[in-house]
């Protein structure tokens, strides 16, 4: 499975831009870059996805490099309720999913914290 | 909405007895999945389901049994031969490869 690796902990200021950063280096051409958010006590929830080009949506942004080994997820104003751990993940695309390499591999992620 | 409905959120067992956690979805999706998650650990996949009426066993299986008798549905059995069961259950739905997953809410298991 190609790899992920994030910082362990981040912190920002509410109201101010968080960018965090996600290193992909064997990343294949066909996998899509997830990014998923887990706040405390409760599952993880979709943020944002991308393959090349940079996406926006109304949670995040999402930066991808040129050459695809490093993304990272942009929240424009950090808020106390974006306090969460956030996970970068790697998805292969086309075609029907299969057996255990239909799993999702969660790391630890970066917990993101906000202070006023 | 769809979504993916966990229950029950917290559950505690004495040691010896078996569990079920219930999951059910109302997103249509085929493929269903159950996860384990331990303090500051990530994800770590049990059991998953692709298609009613057949499912695989995950990583860490031991201890556990899973049934799909209909396509809503996908319950997880914590046995007593699961050494360590406490811990935080994930159940997810997702469908194609490049698509959305969706998540419960989870189950914290506590067995005292």
């Amino acid at each position: 499975d190609a790899k992920t690796t994030q910082p362990n902990s981040m912190e920002s200021n509410e109201e101010e831009p968080v960018h965090l950063p996600c290193n992909h280096s064997t990343i294949s051409g066909t996998d899509y870059i997830h990014w998923y958010r887990q706040l405390p006590s409760q599952g993880p929830e979709y943020v944002i996805h991308g393959l090349t080009s940079n996406v926006n949506n109304r949670m995040a942004s999402l930066a991808i490099a040129e050459d695809r080994k490093s993304s990272t997820l942009i929240l424009h104003r950090a808020t106390l309720r974006d306090a969460a751990v956030y996970y970068c993940i790697l998805r292969p695309a086309g075609g029907a999913i299969t057996g255990t390499a239909s799993k999702l591999t969660f790391g630890t992620g970066t917990r993101l914290q906000v202070t006023l | 909405d769809g979504g993916i409905t966990q229950s029950p959120k917290y559950l505690f067992r004495k040691e010896g007895q078996n569990v079920t956690l219930s999951c059910e979805q109302n997103l249509n999706h085929d493929a269903m999945y159950w996860y384990r998650q331990d303090p500051g650990q990530g994800l770590r996949l049990i059991y998953y389901s692709q298609i009613v009426n057949d499912f695989q066993k995950g990583d860490i299986a031991e201890g556990y049994s899973v049934s799909r008798e209909k396509k809503e549905s996908f319950p997880l059995t914590v046995t007593s031969a699961q050494k360590n069961p406490t811990a935080f259950y994930l159940c997810a739905s997702y469908e194609g490869w490049g698509t959305e997953a969706f998540f419960g809410q989870g189950t914290r298991l506590t067995v005292v």
